[in-house]
């Protein structure tokens, strides 16, 4: 079964723009889930899409937005790029059982390196 | 404020002997803790996880530890091998917040001397 893929890979741009990435899950997955990795602050958490409906939401401002389409992939787009944006954004899906802790296991995408000049 | 912390960014561990990674928490209403392993240019791979219902959960070489009264959770590798040498992330999530919303320690670096 294929993994969690993210395009692109890598993409470099300037303040002010806004920028697109891309998430397509596991067959089968239904919740997507985007996280923000920066080496002061670790992983952090964005948002997660389950059904097109954003379910959980983290501590982001509104730049920071994303969707689901009905075959569960996921875009996340950032606008007014900031010099502090610059970071590894990863995807992670899961089947997407109930809310209450414990009954779903994340699979990790190998991310997309934003780097904001 | 860091919920979940990984107080040794490092450990150094020789082929064949056990390597212990430490992980505190401070939110008593986490409910699920993981383990994940990062190489470089990849995402986090999942390992092993455990319900606070439980105090261990063993995988083959990985077994997770749950002191919930302190707050604390562990995770044993034995016997370590060179291919276990990469960074690893302890993170929790509860009910509340959803379990998709993972809090993350800060991870740490295990090298595997061979």
């Amino acid at each position: 079964k294929a993994g969690v893929t993210q395009t692109p890979r890598y993409l470099i741009k300037t303040r002010g723009q806004q920028v697109t990435l891309s998430c397509s899950p596991i067959s089968g997955h239904r919740s997507v889930s985007w996280y923000q990795q920066t080496p002061g602050q670790g992983l952090q958490f964005l948002f997660e899409y389950f059904s097109e409906t954003q379910r959980n939401k983290g501590n982001f401002p509104g730049r920071f937005s994303g969707r689901q389409f009905s075959n569960s992939r996921s875009e996340m787009n950032v606008s007014t790029l900031e010099l502090g944006d610059s970071a590894l954004y990863l995807c992670a899906s899961s089947l997407g059982a109930s809310g209450a802790g414990g009954a779903d296991t994340q699979y990790f995408g190998p991310g997309t390196r934003l780097t904001v000049l | 404020d860091q919920q979940v912390k990984q107080n040794s960014p490092s450990l150094s561990v020789q082929e064949g002997r056990i390597s212990i990674l430490n992980c505190d928490y401070t939110n008593s209403m986490f409910d699920y803790f993981l383990w994940y392993k990062k190489y470089p240019a990849e995402g986090p791979t999942f390992l092993i996880s455990i319900s606070s219902i439980k105090d261990k959960n063993e995988d083959g070489r990985f077994t997770v530890f749950l002191n919930k009264s302190a707050k604390h959770l562990s995770l044993h590798i034995v016997p370590s091998q060179p291919g276990d040498s990469a960074v690893y992330f302890c993170a929790a999530s509860n009910g509340i917040t959803g379990a998709n919303n993972l809090f993350f320690g800060t991870g740490t670096r295990l090298t595997v001397i061979p």
